[in-house]
């Protein structure tokens, strides 16, 4: 059980818009620690994909945004692709642990 | 372009040690930067494990401390983790990465390819 919930799955057709929920509690993101978001395709390590709640690294594309409101964050992928299909990740500062807190993931099926 | 890579045995006795070893290529350790252990049990999703920042100042998660170590070779541009008395619990693939940013608002930004390490008799 992570301490940052995100739903197991969520899926839609292509070009269609998906959002991914990422929630915490007064210990990491309501306590206004930023939240940043990885992509895993299958077999291959993480990919930072958002930083600091809102930003995107260097070639990432802007299909991919972040957002952040008191003890929530989400990301959205516009214009869904077949190699979107992956797992995704949230991750924060937790103050309990006193070092970095993972989301559960979520994996992005295109239909 | 940072680049990492782990090392260390696939297969672990239950009780044991775990052993592995980053080996760092494309920047100093000792220039700066935190560096990190992450593992992700088969089919699961991931956890922090530790972070050592260059100067050899340590970050534990909670829940490993007890039987967590981890280490910075500056000689040899690796860093190191061992984790003792392990179980079929600890059967994960175990990333190394490095971080971007300064604490608590770090980033993972360059990961190892991980290697899958299994404890079994």
């Amino acid at each position: 059980q992570s301490v940052l919930t995100q739903p197991p799955s969520v899926s839609g057709a292509p070009g269609q818009r998906v959002t991914i929920s990422c929630t915490g509690s007064s210990s990491n993101i309501g306590a206004g620690f930023v939240v940043h978001w990885y992509q895993q395709l299958p077999g291959t390590a993480p990919k930072l994909l958002i930083y600091g709640n809102i930003n995107r690294p260097s070639g990432v594309p802007d299909r991919f945004s972040g957002s952040k409101s008191g003890p929530s964050a989400s990301l959205a992928i516009t214009g869904l692709q077949a190699d979107d299909e992956a797992d995704y990740y949230c991750q924060s500062y937790d103050t309990s642990l006193s070092g970095s807190v993972f989301g559960g993931g979520t994996k992005v099926t295109v239909l | 372009q940072v680049q990492l890579r782990e090392s260390g045995p696939r297969l672990v006795k239950p009780s044991e040690t775990l052993s592995l070893t980053c080996s760092v290529s494309g920047f100093s350790i000792s220039s700066g930067f935190y560096w990190a252990w992450v593992r992700q049990p088969p089919g699961k999703g991931l956890e922090w494990i530790g972070t050592i920042y260059h100067s050899g100042s340590t970050y534990y998660n909670p829940s490993l401390k007890s039987r967590l170590t981890t280490s910075i070779d500056k000689s040899k541009n690796q860093f190191s983790l061992r984790l003792s008395s392990v179980t079929a619990a600890d059967t994960a693939v175990y990333y190394c990465a490095c971080l971007g940013g300064e604490l608590p608002a770090v980033t993972f930004d360059y990961w190892g390819q991980g290697t899958l390490v299994t404890v079994s008799s």
